[in-house]
């Protein structure tokens, strides 16, 4: 079955710099690939996806870039805030399989103010 | 239109002990999941269903049992707990791709 890991476990960045994290899958026909971020006591909620149709994707702040051929994908958070300190976590899924969506193991990010 | 709702919000069992934990959808979404979440280990799927009547395994379903006898509800079953088992369980729900899931508050499920 899927497979993604996820790096890096946690991740602390000064204020207003940028923060990376990476995720990798090991099933070539995943083709749905969304980020959620979960606060601290409190569900998680979808921030941003991605299709393998497409490449990259931006929303404000935040782009998802993927790379199908290397099984990689990566969400860039620029000029970070407060309120981004949260859980990250990347998941992948493949419309065929029922729509089960399988986790990476999260990154702790916080912003140093 | 309350979204997913989870019941109860918290609970203590004995080892040995039985609960079933409740998921319920307004939105008339076809697929509903139930997952563990444990620090440092991310959302790992328990059971999942694809429509009323229809139920599956995921990643971790040892210890664990599940109905969907409404479409609008998805029960999840410990007949008999153990520590391992303490836990933080979200139920989600998603009707096809788009926009993905939708999760409820969470239940968390300590064992003694």
């Amino acid at each position: 079955g899927e497979n993604v890991e996820q790096h890096p476990s946690t991740l602390s960045v000064q204020e207003g710099d940028s923060a990376v994290i990476k995720c990798t899958y090991s099933d070539s026909a995943s083709n749905y690939f969304p980020w959620y971020k979960q606060e601290l006591g409190k569900r998680p909620q979808l921030i941003i996806d991605i299709r393998s149709n497409v490449g990259e994707k931006k929303d404000q702040r935040i782009a998802v870039t993927l790379n199908k051929t290397a099984k990689h994908f990566s969400l860039h958070i620029t000029e970070t805030q407060p309120e981004d300190s949260a859980v990250y976590f990347c998941a992948a899924s493949k419309a065929s399989s029922a729509s089960k969506i399988i986790f990476g193991s999260g990154t702790r990010l916080s912003i140093r103010p | 239109n309350a979204g997913v709702t989870q019941t109860p919000k918290f609970r203590v069992l004995k080892t040995g002990q039985s609960m079933t934990l409740l998921c319920a959808q307004d939105m008339n979404h076809e697929y509903m999941y139930w997952y563990r979440q444990d620090p440092g280990m991310g959302l790992r799927l328990i059971h999942y269903s694809v429509g009323e009547g229809t139920t599956a395994k995921g990643e971790v379903p040892d210890g664990y049992n599940v109905s969907r006898l409404k479409k609008q509800n998805f029960l999840l079953g410990l007949e008999s707990a153990a520590p391992s088992q303490t836990s933080v369980y979200f139920c989600a729900s998603i009707n096809t791709l788009e926009g993905g899931y939708t999760f409820g508050s969470g239940t968390r499920l300590t064992v003694v």
